[in-house]
Formats: structure tokens, C-alpha cells, sequence
């Protein structure tokens, strides 16, 4: 069954503490992987899409990357403003096109 | 730009009545619209995938009838919760792509808080 898992549920970091969110997952047919930020009360925002293993993107104090069986999303030098939940989704295909999404990371960064 | 708006942003409305989701891509034409579902601290689910002028692609499991959706123009696409129940109280968020729009890119609404009483 493909599956797609975060972790952790839920991580709280000091300003300017970097650290990782890991998403793995267990999918046949991969046709990209997608991060996302979401605000409490609101719809997420896309942030990356990575599609082979080695690809790496970055935006402003994350930056992704992907290995065959799971992705990371690096968070350096956070502050307040990141705190949010990073949503992680893979796109596969299996006789038609599917998006499954992780629970996500609760990430709060204290100042 | 690739704003997408939804309207309301939330509703209570009395279990067995019907209540109308709109969801609208302001700045660009949005060939597929999703529409998700999301219950307190969990992920988000999809229900249905839709392209404008054709019936919408359910996920399986979710009721067709029951959530009627319709997208009639490049700009708006409507959810319709038929005979809602208290158990259809949740978050419903939805997404839009266009034909500029990167491979899995989708922008998303700000959500519509749907409670049931």
C-alpha cells in the first residue's frame, strides 16, 4: 500500500536552530514529491517539487532534498515566522495518477 | 499572482440542509481544480479532481451525490454538500492549477469551515 510518512509530528526549535523534517515513503510508480507550508486556519502554500533522487531546491531558509525513499526539508537558522505545519505529498501513478499527502510537521520556532 | 480565493470562509448550517462552496482562481485560468477535505491535526484528504466542463473524478469512497461539484468556467469551481450531517463538519480546502502552472503545482484557498449542528 503506498504510504507516505513525516516525522516528527511535531518539533520546537529555538530562533537560529537548524534541523530537518524528514518525509518517507513507500509508493510504487513515484512521480514527484511536493512540500508545502501550511498556516493554522489556512490553505497550504506550495513551496518545492522534486522528482529524482540528488535533486535539491532551495527558497530562502529551506532547502529540499530527495533520496529513492525518502525527502528532507532543511530548515537553517529559523525564526518565529516559520513556525507553521510542513506538509509533505508524493504524485504516483498506478494505472491513473494519485496524491498522497503525510500528516505533516507541526514546526515551532521560539525567539 | 495565482490567487485562489473560496467563499465563505465558513458556514453552519443545520444538519439535512444543502450549503454551497465556492472556490475561484482570481488572476488565472485554472484548468483543474481539487477540492480536499482536512479534519483537525490531520492531512489533508483529496475527494475529487475537476476539469472545466467535465464531470469531476471522485476518490474512492467519497459520494458523489453527496458532494456535487461543478466546474463551469476557467475561473470557478463549486462544492455542494447535500443533506449534510454533523459528521460532514470539517475543514474543505480547495486547489487550482493552470496550464502555466509547473508539474504538481497547485495554489490553494484559504479553506471554508464547515460546521454541522
Amino acid at each position: 500500500e503506498d504510504q507516505v510518512t513525516q516525522s516528527p509530528e511535531a518539533l520546537r526549535l529555538q530562533e537560529g536552530e537548524s534541523s530537518s523534517l524528514n518525509c518517507s515513503y513507500t509508493v510504487s510508480g513515484l512521480r514527484g514529491l511536493f512540500w508545502y507550508r501550511q498556516d493554522p486556519g489556512k490553505g497550504p502554500e506550495f513551496l518545492f517539487t522534486l522528482y529524482s533522487a540528488g535533486e535539491e531546491k532551495e527558497k530562502e531558509r529551506l532547502k529540499a532534498t530527495l533520496t529513492k525513499k525518502e525527502s528532507f526539508l532543511h530548515i537553517t537558522a529559523p525564526k518565529p515566522e516559520d513556525s507553521a505545519t510542513y506538509l509533505c505529498a508524493v504524485r504516483v501513478y498506478t494505472g491513473g495518477f494519485k496524491t498522497i499527502f503525510g500528516a505533516g510537521t507541526r514546526l515551532f520556532v521560539k525567539a | 499572482g495565482a490567487v485562489v480565493s473560496q467563499h465563505p470562509s465558513w458556514v453552519i448550517c443545520k444538519s439535512g440542509t444543502s450549503v454551497k462552496i465556492e472556490c475561484r482562481s482570481l488572476d488565472f485560468q485554472a484548468t483543474t481544480m481539487f477540492w480536499y477535505r482536512q479534519f483537525p491535526k490531520q492531512s489533508l484528504m483529496l475527494m475529487a479532481t475537476s476539469n472545466e466542463g467535465s464531470k469531476a473524478t471522485y476518490e474512492q469512497g467519497v459520494e458523489k451525490d453527496k458532494f456535487l461539484i461543478n466546474h463551469a468556467s476557467l475561473t470557478l469551481s463549486t462544492l455542494t454538500v447535500t443533506s449534510a450531517h454533523p459528521e460532514d463538519s470539517s475543514f474543505y480546502i480547495c486547489s487550482a492549477r493552470g496550464l502555466r502552472s509547473r508539474a504538481g503545482e497547485q495554489y490553494f484557498g484559504p479553506g471554508t469551515r464547515l460546521t454541522v449542528t
